[in-house]
């Protein structure tokens, strides 16, 4: 069964910093991954996805992940974090019902809180 | 285009309550889905609803029933509310590629906070 892990609950940074959002997958087949982020109290908003191509994807918000299929990982980053991207990170996996639909399965999620 | 939304934002129940969660999208997809939240766990899917017609359990589906009324239209109802179910209720949407399962970024409702006591 397919599978992400996020191993770090909180990341804490600065503001003007870079930061780091780690995932790791675990598939079978070629991986399909997605990060979404949530704010206080609202719904999971998608920022990116890595279907197949280059390594680097780049997405909302200034965001971008690197694709690294030799460590199984896909982290996300951002050359200099806001205070405003203080919020809740999920990465996904595509995994497939029978019948040939999608699903997603979700890591736990990573707290970024970034700090003045 | 509103998107996706649910109703109501808010729930309190007693053990032993019923109720139904309304979740409506106009984006004209094709697949919907009910996942709950609970801290350090994630997402986790509840039931989907593949295309119009078609419904299927997902990874915690014990103490819920789902309609797909129309296209637009997927409720989860809980018959007969547990603490255990205690939770934040996403409702999400998705638009597979055309003809194929191609990979699809889903769409999320803004959420219903269920406590049970």
């Amino acid at each position: 069964a397919q599978s992400v892990a996020q191993p770090e609950d909180q990341v804490n940074v600065a503001e003007g910093n870079p930061l780091t959002v780690k995932c790791t997958y675990s598939v079978s087949g070629n991986p399909y991954l997605f990060w979404y982020v949530q704010y206080p109290n609202r719904g999971l908003q998608f920022l990116l996805k890595y279907i197949t191509g280059d390594n680097l994807v780049k997405g909302s918000y200034g965001f971008e992940a690197e694709f690294n299929k030799s460590q199984t990982s896909f982290h996300l980053k951002k050359p200099s974090a806001l205070v405003s991207d203080s919020a809740l990170y999920f990465c996904a996996v595509r995994d497939m019902f029978s019948g040939g639909y999608n699903k997603l399965i979700f890591g736990a999620g990573t707290r970024l809180a970034v700090h003045p | 285009n509103a998107g996706v939304t649910q109703t109501p934002k808010f729930q309190v129940l007693k053990t032993g309550q019923s109720m139904t969660l309304q979740c409506a999208q106009d984006m004209n997809h094709n697949s919907m889905y009910w996942y709950r939240q609970d801290p350090g766990m994630g997402l986790r899917l509840i039931y989907y609803s593949a295309s119009e017609g078609t419904t299927d359990k997902g990874e915690v589906p014990n103490g819920y029933n789902v309609s797909r009324l129309n296209k637009r239209e997927f409720s989860l109802r809980l018959e007969s509310a547990a603490p255990s179910q205690t939770s934040v209720y996403f409702c999400a949407s998705s638009s597979p590629l055309a003809g194929l399962a191609g990979p699809d970024e889903q769409y999320f409702g803004p959420g219903t906070r269920l406590t049970v006591t």
